[in-house]
């Protein structure tokens, strides 16, 4: 069974912190996901990796592929509160018939 | 409004009652997907369909019934309640399997 790992599973930090999060796998994904999901809503895409060792910026986000494409990680630069919100990976199987799997999240709180 | 939409938004009902769940979406998506959110374990699946006509079991479907008889609608039926099924309840859809899903805005269902 195919399982993401993520990592902290809670942050608290000050607005205009620095922060990383992780999400780990011993699976090869052919892509990987990284979803927000506000209080009260359900979970909106922000970005896909695809190519091991890719980054992708977002703003203040940078995400990162893994170059073995079994993990990922998400940084903030300078966050603010707007960011605060759950972050959810999921990685796409290398097999096209196999479903997403999704990692349980990060959930990060940014104090004013 | 073109998008993925949910109803009701809030429900609660007693232990043993029957509860359906509402979803629809306007992409034409093949694929919709139901999620229970629940802390500590994030998103489950619990039912899935490829096409009209055709469900396939997630994670957790006990308890739990799905039809799609038209693509973009996708309901999904509690035949009896019970209160370990409070949970925040999403419906996804997505054009293949493993590509992007796109979340409705979640029910939250209370089963006193």
């Amino acid at each position: 069974t195919q399982l993401l790992e993520q990592s902290p599973q809670f942050l608290s930090i000050q607005e205009g912190e620095n922060l990383t999060v992780y999400c780990n796998s011993s699976s090869v994904f052919s892509s990987l996901q990284w979803y927000r999901q506000e209080p009260g809503e359900g979970p909106v895409l922000l970005v896909t990796v695809v190519t091991g060792g890719e980054v992708k910026k977002l703003k203040r986000l940078t995400f990162q592929f893994g170059d073995a494409r079994k993990d990922s990680s998400l940084h903030i630069t300078a966050a603010q509160p707007g960011d605060t919100g759950l972050y959810l990976c999921a990685g796409a199987p290398l097999n096209r018939d196999d479903k997403i799997i999704f990692g349980k999240g990060t959930r990060l709180h940014i104090l004013p | 409004d073109a998008g993925i939409t949910q109803s009701p938004r809030y429900k609660i009902t007693e232990t043993g009652r029957q509860v359906t769940l509402m979803c629809h979406q306007t992409w034409s998506h093949s694929y919709m997907f139901w999620y229970r959110q629940d802390l500590g374990h994030g998103l489950r699946l619990i039912y899935y369909s490829a096409a009209a006509d055709i469900t396939d079991k997630g994670e957790v479907p006990d308890g739990y019934v799905v039809s799609r008889s038209k693509t973009e609608n996708f309901p999904l039926t509690l035949e009896s309640a019970t209160r370990s099924q409070t949970s925040v309840y999403f419906c996804a859809s997505s054009w293949t399997v493993g590509e992007t899903q796109y979340f409705g805005p979640g029910t939250r269902l209370l089963v006193l």
